[in-house]
């Protein structure tokens, strides 16, 4: 069954809101990835946390990765209609590769 | 920019017919992946090759399934018969080297069992 779980599931937010999106493992994970998939897209590479407690920005993200490496956050500053789109985490167990459920997000102009 | 390329982009087929998708790698990517994502869930390994060789297919349905990179390059997904509950996108990836890579998603292919 599925270990990554993500919440909430769905979020919607008025444009310039901020947005958070919670990613937990079962067990510790080596390292963790974010995707980001709009509808009717594919998955698409956002980022990948390595170190325990690491914290990385790209404009508007910021993508933390927890002190005991099962649980990472995505938080959007300022939603823009551009982020819509369903939001992955990603991750390797053992030598096991697993999704998270995504959080979908949807931004009202 | 190197893309994954997969073939086809949809398919429709009755329940016990046979249905192959193909999938061509970024030039130089060692690992490949082929997933299935149903409607609303997030991407589920079917496979991971490293090169020719598979490294996990514990979540393929063997019964059914098969998959196969020969040369270590392109590879082929099958399914025979196919079922209802085989309807969704799957999705082939790749990536440098396993554990820890980024994967770079193909298009997909959309497969409806009738």
């Amino acid at each position: 069954g599925q270990q990554v779980m993500q919440i909430p599931q769905y979020q919607h937010v008025q444009e310039g809101e901020d947005f958070t999106t919670y990613c937990n493992s079962s067990t510790t994970l080596s390292n963790i990835q974010w995707y980001k998939q709009r509808p009717g897209g594919h998955p698409v590479f956002l980022i990948q946390l390595v170190k325990s407690g690491e914290v990385k920005k790209q404009k508007r993200l910021t993508f933390q990765f927890g002190e005991a490496k099962k649980n990472s956050s995505l938080h959007i500053t300022a939603t823009q209609t551009t982020d819509v789109g369903t939001y992955f985490c990603a991750g390797n167990t053992g030598n096991q590769f697993y999704f998270g459920t995504g959080t979908s997000l949807t931004v009202i102009p | 920019e190197a893309e994954v390329a997969q073939s086809p982009r949809y398919k429709i087929t009755e329940k016990s017919q046979a249905v192959a998708f193909w999938c061509d790698p970024i030039s130089g990517h060692a690992t490949l992946y082929w997933y299935r994502q149903i409607l609303g869930q997030g991407p589920e390994l079917l496979v991971q090759f490293q090169d020719e060789s598979v490294v996990d297919d514990s979540q393929l349905p063997k019964d059914r399934f098969s998959a196969e990179r020969l040369k270590g390059v392109d590879s082929t997904l099958k399914i025979q018969p196919a079922e209802l509950g085989d309807s969704a996108m799957y999705l082939c990836a790749s990536s440098l080297s396993p554990y820890g890579e980024t994967q770079y998603f193909g298009p997909g292919t959309r497969l409806l069992v009738l």
